[in-house]
């Protein structure tokens, strides 16, 4: 079964570092989403993308943040220069297009620890 | 914007039972409602989802309902097994939200004891 595949799975950074994050979403989708989980609470969105550019993101993703699907597999989350409070899981999702957009299938995440 | 709420935050049942767990929005604009699993060091998985023309959808042992005018929809897992165990996810997600953004519920630990 495809599924939405996530590297590294664990990254540590010193504060003020560029971090990226790295996802391969499955193959035949076309929409690409990044959400976050602080530890102990709830998942929340960040961005959602779609033919090369944002379609809606969140107050979160300010301007430390951007996106980008440099090529026709991987879709990367770069953190500028990370903040402690940057420290949590980080999940890339995709839905497929028409019907199946609404249903976003998640990777396994990335633990970002911000030092 | 859309508030999820999610209850219980914990939920221990034994092999067998059934599990009922339940989520309230705020935004009466939101038609689709997934439920997410997740397991100890995983993602979230899809396991269900319910769009908001259906009052109710049914796969195996798990089952979505949908009260659009109270706004609420529960998750029923029925003849729980032990592999059931996991904090499970609520979402919504709408027109006034925008189509893409789930907003999540806090999540439910359940724990089914053989």
């Amino acid at each position: 079964e495809p599924e939405v595949t996530q590297t590294p799975s664990h990254q540590v950074t010193q504060m003020g570092q560029e971090v990226i994050l790295r996802c391969v979403p499955i193959s035949n989708h076309l929409y690409f989403y990044w959400y976050r989980q602080i530890l102990g609470q709830k998942v929340e969105f960040l961005v959602s993308f779609y033919n090369n550019e944002i379609s809606e993101k969140s107050e979160i993703f300010d301007d430390q943040f951007s996106v980008e699907r440099p090529d026709g597999s991987n879709f990367t989350l770069k953190i500028r220069s990370t903040k402690l409070e940057d420290s949590a899981m980080y999940f890339c999702a995709s839905s497929a297009p028409g019907r199946g957009i609404d249903e976003q299938y998640f990777g396994p995440g990335t633990r970002l620890t911000v030092t | 914007g859309e508030n999820v709420e999610q209850h219980p935050s914990t939920l221990s049942v034994q092999e067998g039972d059934s599990a009922v767990i339940k989520c309230t929005y705020s935004d009466s604009a939101s038609n689709y409602f997934p439920w997410y699993k997740q397991e100890l060091g995983k993602g979230p998985q899809l396991i269900i989802d319910i769009r908001s023309n259906v009052g109710e959808k049914k796969d195996q042992r798990i089952a979505v309902t949908l009260n659009k005018t109270a706004k609420h929809f529960s998750l029923h897992i029925t003849e729980t097994q032990p592999e059931d165990s996991a904090v499970y996810f609520c979402a919504a997600s709408g027109r006034n939200t925008g189509f893409q953004k789930l907003v999540f519920g806090t999540g439910t630990r359940l724990l089914v004891s053989p």
